[in-house]
């Protein structure tokens, strides 16, 4: 079954720990994301990859790293949580092939919440 | 740089009564148009897109949208919704980088 695998769904932390969330997707795509939900303003991209080794800012990158050390594998890095980056994270993936009309395949969402 | 405004936060609606949700966007290049679907606790899921050709496309669900270019819109309308229908509704543009742009989202809720 092609999906996109998340962990872990529910976070809570404290200011200043360290944390990571995975992300592994199975269908081979070369184009993956990031995305932070939060009510009122829809989706927001992070960060995302074109490719292995090719990483880049979205909309929103202040506080986040990424890295994309293999295809099917893009962690969401928070090296110091603040209460702001509290919100629901969105991991998603798609094919590089066709440009701008592939469907995005999403996780089932991080929501994290840092006190 | 692209732009999406879904005009409505919330639609309350009764079962098996129609109902549009409304959808305008903004680009400088040639877009792609999708509708996608969270229902509550899960991601989100494709529901329609338009790519090129016919600007009506349609969802195997009952569900459709028109790709309007001179008034740049993209309206997601269903003739009689479910119960089941209720979820949270994003509109989305891509370009060719595929960046894909999000609405901030409509709840669409159904009343029995």
């Amino acid at each position: 079954e092609a999906q996109v695998t998340q962990n872990p769904r529910y976070l809570i932390t404290v200011t200043g720990k360290k944390l990571t969330v995975t992300c592994s997707q199975n269908m081979n795509h070369e184009y993956m994301s990031w995305y932070r939900q939060d009510p009122g303003l829809g989706l927001r991209q992070i960060y995302y990859s074109m490719n292995v080794e090719v990483t880049d800012k979205g909309d929103v990158p202040e506080g986040y790293k990424v890295s994309r050390k293999e295809k099917r594998n893009f962690p969401l890095i928070l090296e110091s949580p603040s209460p702001n980056q509290t919100s629901l994270y969105f991991c998603a993936s798609s094919s590089y092939l066709g440009g701008g009309n592939t469907e995005a395949f999403f996780g089932q969402g991080t929501r994290l919440t840092v006190v | 740089a692209q732009s999406v405004t879904q005009l409505d936060s919330q639609v309350p609606v009764f079962e098996e009564a129609p109902v549009e949700l409304r959808c305008n966007y903004s680009s400088s290049v040639s877009v792609y148009l999708f509708w996608y679907v969270q229902y509550p606790n899960q991601g989100l899921q494709l529901l329609l897109k338009y790519l090129s050709g016919s600007t009506l496309v349609e969802s195997i669900n009952g569900f459709e949208a028109e790709f309007n270019k001179s008034q740049t819109s993209f309206h997601l309308r269903k003739p009689s919704v479910h119960i089941s229908d209720t979820a949270e509704y994003f509109c989305a543009v891509s370009d060719e980088r595929r960046q894909l742009t999000f609405g901030s989202g409509t709840q669409l809720t159904v009343l029995p």
